[in-house]
C-alpha cells in the first residue's frame, strides 16, 4: 500500500495550458512538499504546505488536510516546466514520496 | 550561500564492496536527510540526522548506515553492495529536523549516482 498516491503518472500539454497534478495521502502529516526534478536528477523544493494555499509565480499549491489531498497547478504552462513533479509528505518519523508525475509541455 | 554538496558525483563499485558517500549541508543547517532514488521504487527515505544523532530511519537493511559530524556534515555507508543498490543517492539539508508540529524547507544536493556491477 502506498502512503502517497499521485495522478496522473504522465501528462503532455500544449504550451499555455492550465495543468493540475493531484496528490492523496493516507498518513498523518506535519507538512506536504511539492518537488520538481529535471532530467539529470537535481531536485528543487517548490512548496511546503501545512494548510491552505501558496503561490509562486505561475505555480499554485493547495492542500485540504481533512480530505488528505493536495493539488499543484501550473498556469500558462511553458516548455521549461517539463520535469517530474513529486509529492512528498512528512509523517511522524519519515518522509513518504509519490511516484511522480512526468510533465511534458510541447511548444 | 553555497548549496548542498555531495561527493563523489559518480561512483562505480563491484558487488560485495562497500562505499561511503559524503554530504555537506548549507551553512547553518543542522539537519541532514538521505534518500535513495531508483527507477523501480522511486524516492525512498533512508535516514535523518540532527546534532550527530540519527532521529529517524527508513525501511532499509542494516547494510545502510550513516553518521553526522559536529560540523553537520554527514556520511552514509553501504556495506556488502548488491546490484539492487545501484541508485541515485540524494541528501537534503534543513535548518532543523522536521518534528510533528513543525516542518522546515529541505534543500537537495545534486546526488551521487552509484552503479554496482
Amino acid at each position: 500500500k502506498n502512503e502517497v498516491e499521485q495522478s496522473p503518472q504522465n501528462l503532455t500539454a500544449q504550451e499555455g495550458e492550465f495543468i493540475t497534478i493531484n496528490c492523496s495521502y493516507s498518513v498523518g502529516i506535519s507538512a506536504l512538499h511539492w518537488l520538481q526534478q529535471h532530467p539529470g536528477g537535481g531536485i528543487v523544493s517548490l512548496f511546503m504546505l501545512s494548510s491552505g494555499k501558496k503561490k509562486h509565480g505561475r505555480l499554485i499549491a493547495t492542500i485540504n488536510i481533512q480530505e488528505k489531498h493536495s493539488s499543484l497547478h501550473i498556469t500558462a504552462s511553458h516548455p521549461r516546466d517539463s520535469a517530474v513533479y513529486i509529492c512528498a509528505v512528512k509523517g511522524t518519523s519519515q518522509f513518504y514520496f509519490g511516484t511522480g508525475t512526468s510533465l511534458t509541455v510541447i511548444p | 550561500k553555497a548549496g548542498v554538496t555531495q561527493t563523489p558525483r559518480y561512483l562505480i563499485k563491484t558487488r560485495g564492496q562497500q562505499v561511503t558517500l559524503s554530504c555537506s549541508p548549507i551553512s547553518g543547517h543542522r539537519s541532514v536527510s538521505w534518500y535513495q532514488q531508483t527507477p523501480g521504487q522511486g524516492l525512498q527515505f533512508l535516514f535523518e540526522y540532527f546534532s550527530e544523532t540519527q532521529r529517524n530511519k527508513g525501511n532499509f537493511p542494516g547494510r545502510f548506515s550513516g553518521r553526522q559530524f559536529s560540523n553537520s556534515r554527514s556520511e552514509m555507508n553501504v556495506s556488502t553492495l548488491e546490484l539492487g543498490d545501484s541508485a541515485l543517492y540524494l541528501c537534503a539539508s534543513s535548518l532543523m529536523p522536521t518534528g510533528t508540529a513543525t516542518s522546515y524547507e529541505q534543500y537537495f544536493g545534486p546526488g551521487t549516482r552509484l552503479t554496482v556491477t
